[in-house]
């Protein structure tokens, strides 16, 4: 059974410094994604990471992904309160029967402070 | 492009009640939808896969007699939840998936209340 775990699952933070947050995957997957998701809201899309060794960025977020390790990275530069939200992690995997589906990590609560 | 709604955003109903979730993909053809359940302060569950013109494809655990899908047309897959209790107040989430890319476009959401 694929697990997707993330790190840290909190993670409170001051404006201005930097911070990483990990996305371990268990099995050989096609593709992953990063998502972020306001309160009460539904999932904002950020980034999709499609080969071994692709880095993407925009803004103050950085993702890169790693299949040798199965591990991909969401990189948070001078932070700002605007990025406090819960980011997810998800991974793609191809079912025979069934297509493709995605597999959540656990989520990540980012707060900002100032 | 790849927008998808979700009707209504938010219903609250008695328990014993059905309550019907559309999800549409306004601007492409898909042919695969899917629905997640979101409890608060927990992680996206899938649910089922969707896929248009035939029966949907339920998760471990989740009743397919309690939630009905229906996906008659490659813009508009239904969830209804039949005799919905307590429990089964959540933020119900859909996504559709492009023909290009694979990628699944998500839905605004639907906020169950089940009194």
């Amino acid at each position: 059974e694929l697990k997707v775990e993330q790190n840290p699952l909190f993670l409170s933070m001051q404006e201005g410094k930097n911070y990483t947050i990990y996305c371990n995957y268990s099995t050989t997957s096609d593709r992953l994604y990063w998502y972020r998701q306001d309160p009460g809201k539904s999932l904002e899309s950020l980034f999709v990471l499609l080969s071994n060794g692709a880095v993407k960025q925009e803004g103050r977020l950085m993702a890169s992904l790693d299949t040798k390790a199965r591990l991909s990275t969401l990189h948070i530069t001078a932070a700002v309160h605007d990025l406090s939200a819960t980011y997810f992690c998800a991974v793609d995997i191809r079912r025979e029967t069934s297509g493709s589906r995605l597999t959540f990590g656990e989520g990540t609560q980012l707060t900002v402070n100032p | 492009g790849a927008v998808v709604s979700q009707h209504p955003s938010w219903v609250i109903c008695k328990s014993g009640t059905s309550v019907k979730i559309e999800c549409r993909s306004l601007d492409f053809q898909a042919t695969t939808m899917f629905w997640y359940r979101q409890f608060p302060k927990q992680s996206l569950m899938l649910m089922a896969t969707s896929n248009e013109g035939s029966k949907a494809t339920y998760e471990q655990g989740v009743e397919k007699d309690k939630f009905l899908i229906n996906h008659a047309s490659l813009t508009l897959s239904t969830l209804t939840v039949t005799s919905a209790h307590p429990e089964d107040s959540s933020f119900y989430i859909c996504s559709a998936r492009g023909e290009v890319d694979n990628e699944q476009f998500f839905g605004p959401g639907t906020r169950l209340t089940v009194l």
